[in-house]
């Protein structure tokens, strides 16, 4: 099995509603990164997480760590065309410095 | 955020060629590695590249097929040697700072044919 398990694979929303992609890891995180990717492009940062229970958000995306649960999640609130990509969770798997691996990707396809 | 430019962008090559790609950060930078994102699929770490010394491989990726080069904190190259199409991918370089944030560049895509 992956270490790291982004779901759902793909999802298709209306404009407008709100979205929830969730990131479970078989191993302990010592810190968890979001990024956006569209097609065939480079990866944005969305945001970092190290805490548990941190929350932070950026325009209308939320992010929250549950360290216990070895997961994340990434909320979208009123979704938009502008949303559409492939999120990537990446995570640290140890604390020497940055090495990332990540899930398999959430495509997000949000329909006018 | 780094400012993070990859050359090239992308290209097209011969099965048993070699092509290097460079990475250049507007800022010094403390970690910088090489990721492969192969085709709809999620990204791969290959290796970090230290600057001064020998890149650190990951299982899987070795030297040989893909040496890499750090000769500063700004700068690193990747190559691809000896390419077959199996290695047709984005090649991504990130970087960190102290900050524990990680930026990536906008990537190389590669075929070959």
């Amino acid at each position: 099995s992956q270490e790291l398990e982004q779901s759902p694979q793909s999802l298709i929303v209306q404009e407008g509603k709100n979205l929830t992609i969730n990131c479970t890891s078989s191993k302990t995180l010592y810190g968890l990164y979001w990024y956006k990717q569209k097609y065939g492009e480079g990866l944005i940062f969305l945001m970092m997480l190290q805490k548990g229970g941190e929350e932070k958000s950026h325009e209308k995306i939320t992010a929250k760590l549950d360290e216990k649960k070895q997961q994340s999640s990434l909320h979208i609130t009123a979704s938009q065309p502008s949303h559409a990509g492939i999120y990537l969770c990446g995570a640290e798997h140890n604390n020497a410095g940055n090495m990332l691996t990540f899930g398999g990707g959430t495509r997000l396809m949000v329909k006018p | 955020s780094a400012v993070i430019s990859q050359k090239p962008s992308r290209d097209i090559c011969q099965r048993g060629t070699s092509l290097t790609i460079q990475c250049q950060v507007d800022s010094q930078v403390t970690m910088m590695f090489w990721y492969r994102q192969q085709p709809g699929q999620s990204l791969t770490l290959i290796a970090t590249a230290n600057q001064g010394s020998e890149a650190t491989y990951e299982s899987g990726f070795v030297i040989d097929k893909f040496p890499i080069s750090r000769p500063n904190l700004t700068f690193s190259t990747l190559t691809v040697s000896n390419m077959s199409p199996e290695d047709s991918s984005i090649y991504l370089c990130s970087v960190a700072r102290g900050a524990r944030e990680q930026f990536f560049g906008p990537g190389t895509r590669l075929t070959v044919l």
